[in-house]
């Protein structure tokens, strides 16, 4: 079974801070994806990385795979309170579905 | 453009009946369809996958059924809810495996 560990399962920190969420797996992911989720609605895609090694940027999102592509960070970059949701990683498992992270919670206070 | 819809947004149920919870999409054919379910702030779970009319793959065992009467169109039922089947469902499609995965604004389901 291929699972993937988020950590931290929680962050809170303040407006303007800088932040790293994990997506960890003993698995090799032909590709990864990171959605956002906000209360009461379903996740929304913010990126796939496909290459080992690959970073793409989404304005203060920075989204890396790892070079064996087991792995990927989301580095946030001065946090503002509009970031503030589940972020949750995703990958390829098998040619018909994904296999979901456990999740982020991240809350950025004003 | 595609969209999808789920509903109902919000739905209490008394244990022991029965469950239907719809799922359509619109503007794409032969969509693959997924069912999940999420606790709360976690990760989501899936239930089940269909890659085409009729066609259903369950991913784990459980209280609850899949249908795909029509192509863009996916239902959850189950005959005698549980307890244990509160929580927050899920629908979503993609082109095909593995891709992008577009979801609805999901379903609340209480159990009393």
């Amino acid at each position: 079974t291929q699972l993937l560990e988020q950590s931290p399962q929680f962050l809170s920190i303040q407006e303007g801070e800088n932040l790293t969420v994990y997506c960890n797996s003993s698995s090799v992911f032909s590709s990864l994806q990171w959605y956002r989720q906000e209360p009461g609605e379903g996740p929304v895609l913010l990126v796939t990385v496909v290459t080992g090694g690959e970073v793409k940027k989404l304005k203060r999102l920075t989204f890396q795979f790892g070079d064996a592509r087991k792995d990927s960070s989301l580095h946030i970059t001065a946090a503002q309170t509009g970031d503030t949701g589940l972020y949750l990683c995703a990958g390829e498992a098998g040619f018909q579905k994904l296999v979901f992270g456990t999740g982020t919670r991240l809350l950025v206070s004003p | 453009s595609q969209t999808i819809h789920q509903w109902p947004a919000t739905l209490v149920q008394p244990v022991g009946s029965p469950l239907s919870l719809e799922c359509t999409v619109e503007g794409t054919s032969n969509p693959n369809l997924y069912w999940y379910r999420q606790a709360a702030g976690r990760g989501l779970q899936l239930l089940f996958y269909s890659v085409g009319i009729g066609q259903i793959s369950s991913e784990v065992p459980q209280n609850l059924s899949a249908s795909r009467p029509q192509d863009r169109q996916f239902i959850l039922s189950s005959k005698k809810l549980l307890l244990s089947d509160s929580g927050f469902y899920l629908c979503a499609w993609s082109l095909w495996g593995g891709q992008p995965q577009h979801f609805g604004d999901g379903t609340r389901l209480s159990i009393l």
